[in-house]
């Protein structure tokens, strides 16, 4: 099946910091999403992004998906986006997960 | 109530128990999916349904059994279950299977 890495696994950030999260995945894609996973378990949708950039707020994404990856940008960093992000591949109508990046942002 | 909602969203049982979890979306959606989060393990895609009916089951134990009544409700029977079925369970919905996922907040199963 489809393999899916993020990097870095943990990232610590100070609040105001920016940060850039990478998504590789091993084989073509219909679609790509990035969740945040807040400290209650709820999955959020920040993109859904099969290719080319997006942009909301903060945050944005790149995907490449001739060159099988995908960016998640995170500007001017705020302690609420502390929380494990997931890149997620769909491939034959199934997603399959990367393994996330936890992400603390300290005051 | 909008989205993807579950119930309950904690649940404790024992190893003879019997329970059920329960997910409902409000999106119109045509596709309904269980997922299972184990600890320091990705998501792993357990059941896929689409228009009421099951189009993949990811090779799960038969002591997990899913119930589709109708488009808006995802039902996961449990009997007999073991420890390391503890996990996070989450439903998600799609407009039609391949579009963009949404997921409710889990069941956080814990299995005695």
């Amino acid at each position: 099946g489809i393999q899916v890495e993020q990097s870095p696994p943990d990232l610590i950030l100070q609040e105001g910091a920016n940060s850039t999260l990478r998504c590789n995945f091993s084989d073509s894609v219909n679609n790509l999403q990035w969740f945040h996973q807040n400290p209650w378990g709820q999955l959020i949708n920040l993109f859904y992004i099969p290719s080319g950039t997006k942009q909301n707020g903060r945050l944005s994404a790149t995907t490449v998906a001739t060159e099988r990856y995908s960016l998640l940008y995170i500007s001017s960093s705020q302690t609420t986006d502390s929380g494990v992000y997931f890149c997620a591949v769909e491939s034959g109508s199934r997603l399959t997960f990367g393994e996330g990046t936890q992400l603390t942002v300290n005051p | 109530e909008t989205g993807v909602t579950q119930t309950p969203r904690h649940l404790v049982m024992g190893m003879t128990n019997k329970k059920s979890l329960k997910c409902e979306q409000h999106l119109g959606h045509n596709a309904m999916y269980w997922y299972k989060q184990s600890a320091k393990k990705p998501l792993e895609l357990m059941f896929v349904y689409n228009f009421k009916e099951q189009t993949e089951n990811n090779s799960v134990p038969s002591r997990f059994s899913p119930e589709c009544p109708n488009s808006s409700h995802l039902f996961l029977h449990l009997h007999t279950l073991q420890p390391e079925d503890s996990a996070l369970y989450l439903c998600a919905s799609s407009q039609d299977p391949g579009n963009e996922q949404f997921f409710g907040p889990g069941t956080r199963l814990t299995v005695l």
